[in-house]
């Protein structure tokens, strides 16, 4: 059965530093999304990309995030300058289309220490 | 930011009994419905999904019940299963954007 997958699974990275977190979406996907959930606290949407670009983004994605396709499978997540409070599990989700179930991997939790 | 309530942190319930998981919201504009599972150290699984055109949808043993005037959804599992211990996610999205916004999750356990 197809699956979204992430690398690493769990990454510790020190304040200030800038991590990369990959994931590689279910192939025929169209849509790509980030989600974390910071420990205790509920999933938040970070956002969505369709056709090569962000097609929506929260409040959280500020500067510091940056989101990539690379290459046909590649689906990057990019903090610059990590702060402690990115401390989090990171989910990358595919769906096919827009507004139906996401797929999701298993996550790459992030320490930042 | 409380769009999407799940009121109960936990819900214990006897293996073959039916488990009933709910959750409120509060956005009009939400037409879209889903229930998510999710295991420890693993990603949340996708369960059953409704749009608002829809009061209920069947998928095995998974139900979900839509009350839009009370803007209230259930998930009913029957019967509950050991496996279907977990924690249960209810998350919605409007038409107007993909994000699915999440309510804080439910920890189903089923006793044997």
């Amino acid at each position: 059965e197809p699956e979204v997958t992430q690398t690493p699974s769990h990454q510790v990275t020190q304040m200030g530093q800038e991590v990369i977190l990959r994931c590689v979406p279910i192939s025929n996907h169209l849509y790509f999304y980030w989600y974390r959930q910071i420990l205790g606290q509920k999933v938040e949407f970070l956002v969505s990309f369709y056709n090569n670009e962000i097609s929506e983004k929260s409040e959280i994605f500020d500067d510091q995030f940056s989101v990539e396709r690379p290459d046909g499978s590649n689906f990057t997540l990019k903090i610059r300058s990590t702060k402690l409070e990115d401390s989090a599990m990171y989910f990358c989700a595919s769906s096919p289309a827009g507004n139906t179930e996401a797929f999701f991997g298993q996550g790459t939790r992030l320490t930042v220490v | 930011d409380q769009q999407v309530k799940q009121n109960s942190p936990s819900l214990s319930v006897q293996e073959g009994r039916i488990s009933i998981l709910n959750c409120d919201y509060t956005n009009s504009m939400f037409d879209y419905f889903l229930w998510y599972k999710k295991y420890p150290a693993e990603g949340p699984t996708f369960l059953i999904s409704i749009s608002s055109i829809k009061d209920k949808n069947e998928d095995g043993r998974f139900t979900v019940f839509l009350n839009k005037s009370a803007k209230h959804l259930s998930l009913h599992i029957v019967p509950s299963q050991p496996g279907d211990s977990a924690v249960y996610f209810c998350a919605a999205s409007p038409t107007s954007n993909y994000q699915l916004i999440w309510g804080a999750g439910t920890k189903l356990i089923i006793k044997p």
